[in-house]
Order: C-alpha cells, then structure tokens, then sequence
C-alpha cells in the first residue's frame, strides 16, 4: 500500500477562510501533484512540483498555491476559500519516470 | 482540452459477465496507465502499457494499446460485484514533463 496521507479528508468551511490541504509521503518520490475533481468527473492538473523549491501551474487554472520545502511535504493553500472551489482535491506521487502514480484517499472540500 | 476520453462513460453488467472500455488519446505518448477509483476515494494503479507493447495481462485485466489508431482497451473478463468503479485511462507524454493526463472515466456496476 502506497503511503501518501491527505488530510483532512473532509472539510466544510465558509467562505472567506483560509485553509491548508496537506499531502505528505514517505517514498521519497521528488515527483507530486495535486489534481481538483469533481463528483463522476475527469481529474485536472492544478499544481506540480519535480522536487524541492520546484513548483509549477498544471493545465486547469487554481486560485490555490503550492509550495515544497521538503521532499515528503506538499502543502496546498486557498488564501480565500468560495464556494467555487468546492470540489475533491488528489495529491499523488511519482518515483522514476514512466512508472505509475500513487495517489492519496483526496479531501473533499465544500465551502459554504 | 484533455488528452482521452473514454468510451462508454458509464456500463452495467451483470457479475460473470466480461467488461471492455475503451480510452482514445490526441498526442504521442511514451506509456498509458490505467487506474480505477471507488466512490469519493484516491485512485490505484491497476496496468501500465509502454508505447512499444501491443498487449498485456495482469491476473483478469487484459490491457490493448494500438498507437496507429491511439486508443487502448481494458478488458476484466468474469466481473465480480467488487469490481464497481470508475476506470480512468491516463497518459504519459515522451516530452519529459512527466505529467499524467486522465480521461473523463468510464464507470462500470456490476450486479450481483
């Protein structure tokens, strides 16, 4: 079993607040991303990152920001939560290249 | 726009029964992945195919890859109930971005 923790794994918050989702792995993979999905919908690319103080924009535009300080640890932070970024958010990491993704259990956020 | 999509987008099948879905891609690739995921949970890794294999097995799981046509196929010959899920195909570009690209889902029930 892949060891990539999200939490929290469900979180309800109002509009207008801060939050930090957290994704953390003990692979030691330099590869990790974070894909925004909706309920029986496709995932979408939002952030990436190759390594420490390595971070890039995927292919779905994101209010949120990343940041990657340690390898283990890839934090994700809306600065203003709405009501539009409700949604499941996927951390998941990458060792070598072409090889496979493993994924954390998500964090389903709804913002009210 | 994504890179597949996969066909049908949803299938119901009675247990026993085999289940095929098909997922189309838009660019080269160097590998196509495919993953299943359980309602509201993470996805798992279940086949990768590289670009210059034509077929592959792994226990019920028969995976195609026609690079002429890009498109792949996954078979699971005699579904079980526990096997209800979405199946999302995902890509892997030679460029060296190593970003994954998932399809839209296909998902399947399967009914005991």
């Amino acid at each position: 079993e892949a060891d990539i923790y999200q939490t929290p794994r469900y979180l309800v918050i109002g509009t207008g607040k801060k939050i930090t989702l957290e994704c953390s792995q003990t692979m030691g993979h330099d590869k990790m991303y974070w894909y925004q999905q909706d309920p029986g919908m496709e995932l979408h690319l939002i952030h990436y990152s190759y390594g420490v103080n390595s971070t890039e924009k995927g292919d779905l535009s994101s209010e949120s920001t990343v940041s990657r300080i340690r390898t283990e640890h890839f934090p994700l932070t809306l600065e203003s939560a709405r009501p539009s970024h409700t949604s499941q958010y996927l951390c998941a990491t990458q060792g070598t290249a072409n090889t496979e993704a493993f994924f954390g259990q998500g964090t389903r956020l709804t913002v009210v | 726009s994504q890179q597949g999509e996969e066909d049908p987008q949803a299938l119901s099948i009675q247990e026993g029964e085999n289940a095929t879905m098909n997922c189309s891609y838009k660019t080269s690739i160097n590998n196509l992945q495919w993953y299943r995921q359980n309602s509201g949970r993470g996805l798992v890794h279940l086949i990768l195919i590289r670009s210059n294999e034509r077929e592959k097995h792994s226990g019920r799981l028969r995976v195609t890859l026609d690079t002429s046509k890009k498109s792949s196929s996954l078979l699971i010959t005699a579904s079980r109930a526990a096997d209800t899920a979405s199946y999302f195909c995902a890509t892997v570009s030679p460029s060296g971005t190593y970003k994954y690209i998932f399809g839209t889902g296909t998902r399947l029930k399967v009914l005991a």
